[in-house]
């Protein structure tokens, strides 16, 4: 298993360019969502999405847009880069249901900066 | 809605020392807690969990945490502390039920003197 993955790993954009930040899970988890850390914050729930066709917003989802047509891919997209969205976005999945084995597994990161 | 506070924002010890980690959360039912660590760079390795049951859990890496209701804390303790441990530590708190959609603090950065 590669477990998730995260593409690209760095990634600099000029204010008002918009991109896609890609992530996949090969573990058939229900559950993925993208989160960002910044510096002194922790990290912070984005969107989220608990099976295909099915999203939901979290703590900060301004400025950015996420779809579910597989299982297995969640990207982030960002319409309209803004400095504030400056970061390092991590995409995270898990089992929909509970259960003392279920846990969140992490990508490996995309480090984001807008200029 | 649920939140967790990590009252430490940097903490320094000495390598074979002790270590605790604070962390407090605020859950209106029976939470999920889990320790997770990041080392610089790198992204976010759990370190233990709660769900249920015995309040002292067990992780990785001699690792340990206990779960205070009454206090509504949950801990992170190791015995003695090698200089690999230096790394960001993260609690973070989930809806009883699942491991999703979970609320992390705002981490602790341990450094450890030789």
């Amino acid at each position: 298993n590669a477990g998730v993955t995260q593409t690209p790993k760095f990634q600099v954009l000029k204010t008002g360019q918009s991109m896609t930040l890609q992530c996949a899970q090969d573990m058939n988890h229900e559950y993925m969502s993208w989160y960002r850390q910044d510096p002194g914050m922790g990290l912070r729930l984005i969107h989220y999405s608990v099976g295909a066709g099915i999203t939901d917003q979290g703590e900060v989802p301004n400025g950015y847009n996420v779809s579910r047509s597989t299982t297995e891919d969640f990207p982030l997209r960002l319409l309209s880069a803004a400095p504030s969205q400056t970061s390092v976005y991590f995409c995270a999945s898990s089992y929909q249901t509970g259960g003392e084995n279920n846990e969140q597994f992490f990508g490996p990161g995309t480090r984001l900066t807008v200029l | 809605a649920q939140s967790v506070t990590q009252p430490d924002i940097h903490i320094t010890v000495s390598e074979g020392a002790s270590l605790e980690l604070r962390c407090n959360y605020s859950y209106g039912a029976t939470p999920y807690l889990f320790w997770y660590v990041q080392s610089p760079g790198q992204g976010l390795q759990l370190l233990l969990k709660y769900f249920s049951g015995d309040t002292l859990v067990q992780g990785i890496k001699g690792f340990e945490a206990e779960f205070k209701r009454s206090q509504s804390s949950f801990n992170l303790r190791k015995p003695s502390v090698h200089w690999s441990d230096a790394a960001e530590y993260f609690c973070a708190v989930g809806p009883g039920g699942t491991a999703s959609k979970l609320t992390f603090g705002t981490g602790t950065r341990l450094q450890v003197t030789l």
